[in-house]
């Protein structure tokens, strides 16, 4: 039982270039987020999906789109990395309210 | 939205010491967990607990939704409990977690 699975671990880009965060769980839970952390700034809400095919915005949205494939999959593209968008990728899931994260995914745009 | 505050800040142990950290919030809840984040920077899910007290080893939690708090107990530290540990809550209005901005335990050997 893997839990939340994120890909990559770490990647780093070049300002403008594009990429995607992968993000799978199989413990069959139904809301899906993305977070990043910062230092100094504890973890900000991306994007999160309640559901299979429903997305929403979460706190720090500019930059990023999300695509929520199926139940397991949810995905966080950046479409023209900026050097701001240097942090840790945190996938996470829920059910019934207890939040369980993936391991990380660290991005450094250059 | 909901505020969350957790102090303090920092907190340096010698091993075998014990500990409480406090998380205070605006707003009443109806999601509140508890967090270590390790010095590898795994997420490590300690405790859900909207209210009432969890015991799991030497951590325990208790909140108290009606004074708007929780704490996070450590007995016995064990320089492994390093770390960040963070509080997150979700209130009435809403089911967003909002993070607290932690607490960075060292434990000396």
């Amino acid at each position: 039982n893997a839990g939340v699975t994120q890909t990559p671990k770490f990647q780093v880009l070049k300002t403008g270039q594009s990429m995607t965060l992968q993000c799978a769980q199989d413990m069959n839970h139904n809301s899906m987020y993305w977070y990043r952390q910062d230092p100094g700034m504890g973890l900000r809400l991306i994007y999160y999906s309640a559901s299979e095919g429903t997305t929403d915005k979460g706190e720090v949205p500019n930059g990023y789109n999300v695509s929520r494939l199926n139940k397991r999959e949810f995905s966080l593209r950046l479409e023209s990395a900026a050097p701001s968008q240097t942090s840790v990728y945190f996938c996470a899931s829920t059910i019934w309210g207890e939040l369980f994260f993936g391991e990380g995914s660290r991005l450094t745009v250059l | 939205g909901i505020q969350v505050e957790q102090s303090p800040p920092d907190l340096i142990l010698q091993e075998g010491a014990n500990s409480t950290l406090r998380c205070n919030f605006s707003d009443s809840v109806n999601n509140l967990q508890w967090f270590h984040q390790n010095p590898w920077g795994q997420l490590i899910n300690l405790f859900y607990i909207p209210s009432g007290t969890k015991q799991n080893g030497r951590l325990s939690a208790t909140t108290v939704a009606t004074e708007r708090y929780s704490l996070l107990y450590i007995s016995s530290s064990q320089t492994t409990d390093s770390g960040v540990y963070f509080c997150a809550a979700a209130g009435n209005a809403g089911n967003m977690l909002t993070f607290g901005g932690g607490t960075r335990l060292m434990v000396k050997p």
